[in-house]
């Protein structure tokens, strides 16, 4: 079983649905948890980061961590085309630099 | 402008012929880190640096090596790349300091084939 587990998609949805992405981990020590978002033929740039459990929000975009259940959501409010993009969750340990990398979910909003 | 730079973005080459692909980043900072992407494989770590002088083993770093004399420069060097190598790369870079560590630049991306 893989740390991280994504599904790979293609997630398509219609411009101005609400969006859940979402991600699933085995490393009980996991404590940051980033979201990062990367465009067709870009490097992944880094969109939201959360520490334990709990919700943030930052515009449309909401990160939700459940450690309990330990599992990741990225939920995109009044999705837009230009979101299409592939969605990476990251999650890292304490005291560890390295994040571990999902294999990502591609997302299509479609006009 | 803060960034990452690689080069090249694109190289096609042939199996056992030394190649190089270099990453250099302007903002100062300690990390920096190799990785490739595949298709249904995800992003996976190749090497990292701490600092300079400072290097350590990601998950797949056989085949790559890299060195670190400078702080904003990272090479990748392929001594005899393979057919298996050919993927896509980048390099990224991050501070190491409390909740900026996980703020990573990633740069454009070298898309490597190896025939």
């Amino acid at each position: 079983q893989k740390e991280v587990e994504q599904d790979p998609g293609p997630l398509s949805v219609p411009e101005g649905a609400i969006v859940s992405l979402n991600c699933t981990y085995s490393n009980s020590a996991f404590q940051y948890f980033m979201w990062y978002r990367q465009y067709s033929r870009k490097g992944p740039e880094l969109l939201m980061y959360t520490y334990s459990s709990g919700n943030k929000e930052d515009g449309r975009f909401t990160a939700q961590v459940d450690k309990s259940s330990k599992y990741i959501s990225l939920f995109i409010r009044d999705s837009q085309p230009s979101d299409s993009a592939t969605y990476l969750c990251a999650p890292r340990a304490g005291g560890s630099y390295i994040p571990t990398f999902g294999r990502g979910t591609s997302l299509i909003v479609h006009p | 402008e803060a960034q990452v730079t690689q080069n090249p973005r694109y190289l096609i080459t042939v199996t056992g012929k030394k190649l190089t692909v270099t990453c250099s980043q302007n903002m100062n900072h300690e990390y920096m880190s190799w990785y490739r992407q595949d298709p249904g494989l995800g992003l996976r770590q190749i090497y990292y640096s701490m600092n300079v002088e400072v290097t350590d083993k990601g998950d797949v770093p056989e085949g790559y090596k890299v060195s670190r004399k400078e702080k904003r420069n990272f090479p990748l060097i392929l001594e005899s790349p393979s057919p298996n190598q050919t993927s896509l790369y980048f390099c990224a870079s991050s501070l190491l300091a409390s909740g900026v560590s996980d703020t990573q630049y990633f740069g454009p991306g070298t898309r490597l084939t190896v025939l």
